[in-house]
C-alpha cells in the first residue's frame, strides 16, 4: 500500500497568502495517479485537482498541483476566505485508492 | 446535473450488518467511463474509501475490509448498494457514495453524496 503523509497538519494563515501544501508518497509515484481534494466542516469532499494539474470545471485556477516521484503539492496562490478548509491528497495505485491524512488551513 | 444521495439506517447494533444504498439521479449508473464507490469518514478524521462498482457488477474492495463487505448495483434503479457486516464501534463514521472517474489514471471521486452518519451502538 502506498501510505501517503500530509504536512503539516495545520497551517495558520491570513487571507491574501499564498500557501503550499505538502503530500508525501512511501512509493515513488507518478503525478498523474494524483488528486487533490477540499473539505469543509459539515460537507462532502470536493475535488480541486487531478492528474498531476487538471482542474474540474468552476475550480478556480489558483489552485495549482506540481511535484513528482514521491513530493507534490497543493498551491494556492492567493488565499480566500472560502479557501479555509481541510485538503486531502489521495492517489490510485495497485487498484486500490489511498488518502492523506489531510492538512487543515485556518485563520 | 448528477446527483448521488446514501440512504439508510443511522443506527446499526454490534456484530449486526450496517446497509446502505445510494440513488444516483441526473445520470446513468451504466455510463462506461465510470465506476461508483463507497467511502468513510470516522468523526475527526480522514476519508477512507470502502470499495467501488463497476456497471458489469466488477467489484474493487479495500483489503483491510474485503472479508466483511459486499456492493452490489441494481441497473434497474440506478442504484447501488453497502453491506459491510460484523460491525463494531470502529466502523462508525459518514459514509459517502461517489462516482469516480475512470478514464483518468487518479480515478478521483468528481460527484459526492452529502454523506450518512452511522454509528455502531447497542
Amino acid at each position: 500500500e502506498n501510505v501517503l503523509t500530509q504536512s503539516p497538519g495545520t497551517l495558520s494563515l491570513s487571507p491574501g497568502e499564498r500557501v503550499t501544501l505538502s503530500c508525501r508518497a512511501s512509493q515513488t509515484i507518478s503525478s498523474s495517479y494524483l488528486a487533490w481534494y477540499q473539505q469543509k466542516p459539515g460537507q462532502a469532499p470536493r475535488l480541486l485537482l487531478y492528474g498531476a494539474s487538471a482542474r474540474p470545471t468552476g475550480i478556480p485556477d489558483r489552485f495549482s498541483g506540481s511535484g513528482s516521484g514521491t513530493d507534490f503539492t497543493l498551491t494556492i496562490s492567493r488565499l480566500e476566505p472560502e479557501d479555509f478548509a481541510v485538503y486531502y491528497c489521495q492517489q490510485f495505485g495497485t487498484s486500490q485508492v489511498t488518502f492523506g491524512g489531510g492538512t487543515k488551513v485556518e485563520i | 446535473q448528477l446527483q448521488v444521495q446514501e440512504s439508510g439506517p443511522g443506527l446499526v447494533k454490534p456484530s449486526e450488518t450496517l446497509s446502505l444504498t445510494c440513488t444516483v439521479s441526473g445520470g446513468s449508473i451504466t455510463s462506461s467511463s465510470y465506476y461508483w464507490a463507497w467511502l468513510r469518514q470516522p468523526p475527526g478524521k480522514g476519508l477512507e474509501c470502502i470499495g467501488t462498482i463497476y456497471y458489469n457488477g466488477d467489484t474493487n474492495y479495500n483489503p483491510s475490509l474485503k472479508s466483511r463487505v459486499t456492493i452490489s448495483i441494481d441497473a434497474s434503479k440506478n442504484q447501488f448498494s453497502l453491506n459491510l457486516g460484523s460491525v463494531t464501534a470502529a466502523d462508525t463514521a459518514v459514509y459517502y457514495c461517489a462516482r469516480q472517474m475512470g478514464w483518468t489514471l487518479s480515478r478521483p471521486f468528481d460527484y459526492w453524496g452529502q454523506g450518512t452518519l452511522v454509528t455502531v451502538s447497542s
